[in-house]
């Protein structure tokens, strides 16, 4: 099953405002990524904080990760209409025998001109 | 999209047909990726390989084969076994096993 749960599914917001997406997971982690998919495309990878941080600034994007819960949430400042996409976080288990990336069910982004 | 090319886009199956697709990258990445997309839903791993000529499974691995017999090249197969395989498909790569993900633009599998 997937571990990363996303919330929320969908979120509709006006250019210039900023977005947040949560992500909870169960288990131990290594590490947490956020990644970007607009409609019918590859995902892009936005970026990855490890399970000793805490926050990591890329651009307009802050990322938060709390381990005593097992959430992390996504921000984007100034949102532009380029920023309509689903987004996805996906974790690597700490200790997996795997090492797979176990990915979210995605928030939908639409940002409205 | 960088380095990583899919092929076909768009690819249609017969009933009992197997069909394979294409994953190429130029990345110079030793671990690739195939994994399957369903509407609204996140991505679910069928299979990894970690170098050439080792694959490993992944959650749902029943119904697809793949082979690694060029580190550029991780094509997957979708089988007759595969009772419901219309999905988007997307394949990576990564310089090594636990390193960032980077992904190709994915192939779109349809059922006639």
């Amino acid at each position: 099953s997937q571990q990363g749960e996303e919330d929320p599914q969908a979120l509709s917001i006006q250019e210039g405002e900023n977005a947040t997406m949560n992500c909870s997971y169960k288990t131990s982690i290594n590490n947490l990524q956020w990644y970007r998919q607009n409609s019918g495309r590859g995902l892009v990878h936005l970026i990855l904080i490890r399970s000793n941080e805490r926050e990591k600034h890329s651009g307009r994007l802050r990322v938060t990760l709390d381990t005593s819960k097992k959430s992390s949430s996504l921000l984007i400042t100034a949102s532009r209409a380029a920023d309509t996409a689903s987004y996805f976080c996906a974790t690597r288990e700490y200790g997996g025998a795997t090492n797979k990336l176990i990915f979210g069910t995605g928030t939908l982004l639409a940002v409205q001109p | 999209d960088g380095g990583i090319t899919q092929s076909p886009k768009y690819l249609f199956r017969k009933e009992g047909q197997n069909v394979t697709l294409s994953c190429e990258q130029n990345l110079n990445h030793d671990a690739m990726y195939w994994y399957r997309q369903d509407p609204g839903q996140g991505l679910r791993l069928i299979y990894y390989s970690q170098i050439v000529n080792d694959f490993q499974k992944g959650d749902i691995a029943e119904g697809y084969s793949v082979s690694r017999e060029k580190k550029e090249s991780f094509p997957l197969t979708v089988t007759s076994a595969q009772k419901n395989p219309t999905a988007f498909y997307l394949c990576a790569s990564s310089m090594r096993v636990q390193e960032t993900q980077y992904f190709g633009p994915g192939t779109r599998l349809l059922v006639l």
